[in-house]
């Protein structure tokens, strides 16, 4: 059974630094074909794709972020963290990994973790 | 840039059809995804492959692409289904991904 869960500060103040950890089961990251995802979505507003780390340690991130946007894992722990530097109060936001398998899309996702960005 | 456009909301009656378009050029190129969230919830996944259904989704969900236009269709819609519809894709080089700004589907 795979599960997904994240874990981080619920408040972060501006220009600080924003860092969350995706904990997982079920699966392995060095495994061939798998990836974990972030996503976001701001209170009341769509989902927002933000970045992927895959088995072979490939990074994708969105065009948007890519500047403050950081993605690692730890394969033997069986963790992915995620970085975002300098934040502002537009990165409010629940805050979500992803377990995906290449072409079978974002197939188990963790219950979401929200963020808030205020002084 | 990358964008998938979708309605805004659809309004359908129980046991009616109800269709969701999303529109992008890649989508010529890259399969689509589909994604239902409920308030409060992770979104779960629908359709893979621009067709596929996942394990455990009922069939009255499907899904088609053709050109530059996805479409989930819900055939014979269910009180339950009122939510939140989000398209997926990848760019055309899969550099990254992106998801439309969501479809709220209301039963009436």
């Amino acid at each position: 059974q795979i599960t997904l869960r994240e874990s981080g500060p619920s408040l972060v103040k501006p220009t600080e630094t924003l860092t969350l950890t995706c904990t997982f089961s079920g699966f392995s990251l060095s495994t061939d074909g798998l990836a974990v995802g972030w996503i976001r979505q701001p209170p009341g507003k769509a989902l927002e794709w933000l970045g992927v780390i895959y088995w072979d340690g490939d990074e994708r991130y969105s065009p948007t972020l890519r500047s403050r946007l950081s993605i690692t894992k730890d394969t033997p722990k069986n963790q992915v963290v995620l970085t975002l530097t300098n934040v502002v109060p537009a990165d409010t936001a629940t805050y979500f990994c992803a377990h995906r398998r290449v072409d079978y899309g974002d197939s188990h996702w963790g219950q979401g973790t929200l963020v808030t960005v205020s002084s | 840039s990358h964008e998938l456009t979708q309605p805004p909301s659809v309004s359908v009656s129980p046991g009616q059809t109800a269709r969701i378009s999303c529109s992008g050029d890649a989508l010529s190129k890259q399969y689509v995804y589909w994604y239902q969230q409920k308030p409060g919830q992770a979104p779960i996944l629908l359709i893979y492959k621009d067709t596929q259904r996942t394990s455990g989704i009922p069939d009255r969900f499907s899904g088609s692409s053709s050109g530059t236009t996805g479409t989930l269709t819900i055939t014979g819609v269910q009180a339950e289904d009122e939510a939140d519809y989000y398209c997926q894709s990848a760019d055309t080089t899969i550099s990254y991904y992106v998801f439309g700004g969501g479809t709220r589907v209301n039963v009436l």
